[in-house]
């Protein structure tokens, strides 16, 4: 089945120890897109791909980059996260045009940071 | 700004049908949607609305009003298993989803 993957689902680090997060997609979507979800809150979007065009929220800190090495696979990197760092990572992957372009989400990884 | 508004969290009893409301500000307008999000799960597509009027799915319906920048999720004969955050998202004139907090309903026996 066609679907978009997370891994890991739980991630656990230490302050300031980097971390790496991986998203890939079966559905050969142009779009990649990764948010940061707190509890009770609403999705922030971090960052987003069309195709290897790569867009930067104006809000989301330097603490966080993003890598998409090919049309499958995008990377979050945390470089020093902080206590306020922890929270649901969402990545999602929709077909870029005009119209209907629903986002397809992957089940998220849960970071918890000591 | 932009902004999405709906409930916090809202409660109803098994087998009875409920209405979550969202009203929208945003720069340009493309499309409504509704996801819904169980506890620590990504969030999943229930309906999208760009036309004024009732989209019906099942026992899950949504309704758009452009002019009033609102629109409702009416979910009928409820089952536990719809406890869940109800987002609603609007796609705005650059295709980005702006995102409401999602309203938590909580249904009970």
């Amino acid at each position: 089945d066609a679907m978009v993957i997370q891994n890991p689902r739980y991630q656990v680090t230490q302050f300031g120890k980097p971390v790496t997060l991986s998203c890939s997609q079966t559905l050969n979507h142009n779009v990649m897109y990764w948010y940061q979800q707190k509890s009770s809150q609403a999705p922030k979007l971090l960052f987003h791909y069309y195709d290897k065009d790569f867009n930067n929220e104006a809000d989301t800190p330097d603490n966080f980059q993003s890598r998409r090495p090919n049309t499958s696979f995008c990377f979050l990197d945390i470089r020093s996260p902080g206590l306020g760092d922890a929270a649901m990572y969402l990545c999602a992957t929709s077909s870029y045009g005009e119209g209907y372009n629903e986002q397809f989400f992957g089940p998220g990884t849960r970071l918890t940071v000591l | 700004g932009q902004n999405i508004d709906q409930p916090t969290e809202m409660t109803a009893t098994e087998g009875a049908i409920v209405q979550i409301n969202c009203t929208y500000q945003t720069s340009g307008f493309n499309g409504l949607f509704w996801y819904q999000q169980h506890a620590g799960e990504a969030p999943t597509f229930l309906s999208y609305n760009v036309l004024d009027g009732l989209e019906e799915k099942g026992r899950f319906s949504s309704f758009l009003s452009r002019s009033k920048g609102y629109s409702y999720l009416l979910l009928k004969e409820l089952q536990m298993k719809d406890s869940a955050s109800y987002l609603c998202a609007v796609m705005d004139s650059n295709y980005q989803l702006i995102w409401g907090a999602g309203t938590k309903l909580i249904i009970k026996p």
